[in-house]
């Protein structure tokens, strides 16, 4: 089974726009982190929150984390049709840290 | 730096037939492992390892195993292919809990 589930599965914005992606996952976490993957190829790592962190910004994307609802979301704000892709929440397996647990994704479509 | 990278990029097999998918890293992770990712679906994780000559199981692992023989290297077998086992094979490093560092994956279609 999946451990994060994000929502919606799939988002059409227009440049511009703010796109934004929730993930939930189901048991307590060290991390929660954000990934990006175009078209089949390799994820590309996107930001990474600490469980003691709430909200963490990098470029124009933001992450919030709410660890009492097991939730987190990804906003992109000004998305770009470059930012067209697949975005994956994944936290740790076994809380080991060492692998990750993914789930189904968000697939982001924007058009210009 | 190479990164992490993986061959062949791509392969055909029949069911039944055996072969080993290549995964390399020069970052000196401790940390390894190998994710299938099946069409509409995210990554699912195969094995792991936390360093040299120590794998675990993921959770998806029937069907395939691993060693860990250097740092670098995390080889992938697959023993019998089976038709189920065709998807896209990503293998990732990363030290300890940080960001993981993905190869451009191996399309695997097994007939």
């Amino acid at each position: 089974s999946q451990q994060g589930e994000e929502d919606p599965q799939a988002l059409s914005i227009q440049e511009g726009e703010n796109a934004t992606m929730n993930c939930s996952y189901k048991t307590s976490i060290n991390n929660l982190q954000w990934y990006r993957q175009n078209s089949g190829r390799g994820l590309v790592h996107l930001i990474l929150i600490r469980s003691n962190e709430r909200e963490k910004h990098s470029g124009r994307l933001r992450v919030t984390l709410d660890t009492s609802k097991k939730s987190s979301s990804l906003l992109i704000t000004a998305s770009r049709a470059a930012d067209t892709a697949s975005y994956f929440c994944a936290t740790s397996y076994k809380q080991a840290g060492t692998a990750l647990i993914f789930g189904k994704g968000t697939t982001l479509s924007v058009s210009s | 730096n190479a990164g992490v990278t993986q061959t062949p990029k791509f392969q055909v097999l029949k069911t039944g037939q055996s072969m080993t998918l290549q995964c390399a890293q020069d970052m000196n992770h401790e940390y390894m492992s190998w994710y299938r990712q099946d069409p509409g679906m995210g990554l699912r994780l195969i094995h792991y390892s936390v360093g040299a000559g120590i794998t675990d199981q993921g959770e998806v692992p029937n069907g395939y195993n691993v060693s860990r023989s250097t740092t670098e290297d995390f080889p992938l077998r697959l023993l019998s292919a089976a038709p189920s086992q065709t998807s896209v094979y990503f293998c990732a490093s990363s030290y300890r809990d940080g960001e993981q560092y993905f190869g451009p994956g191996t399309r695997l279609t097994v007939t």
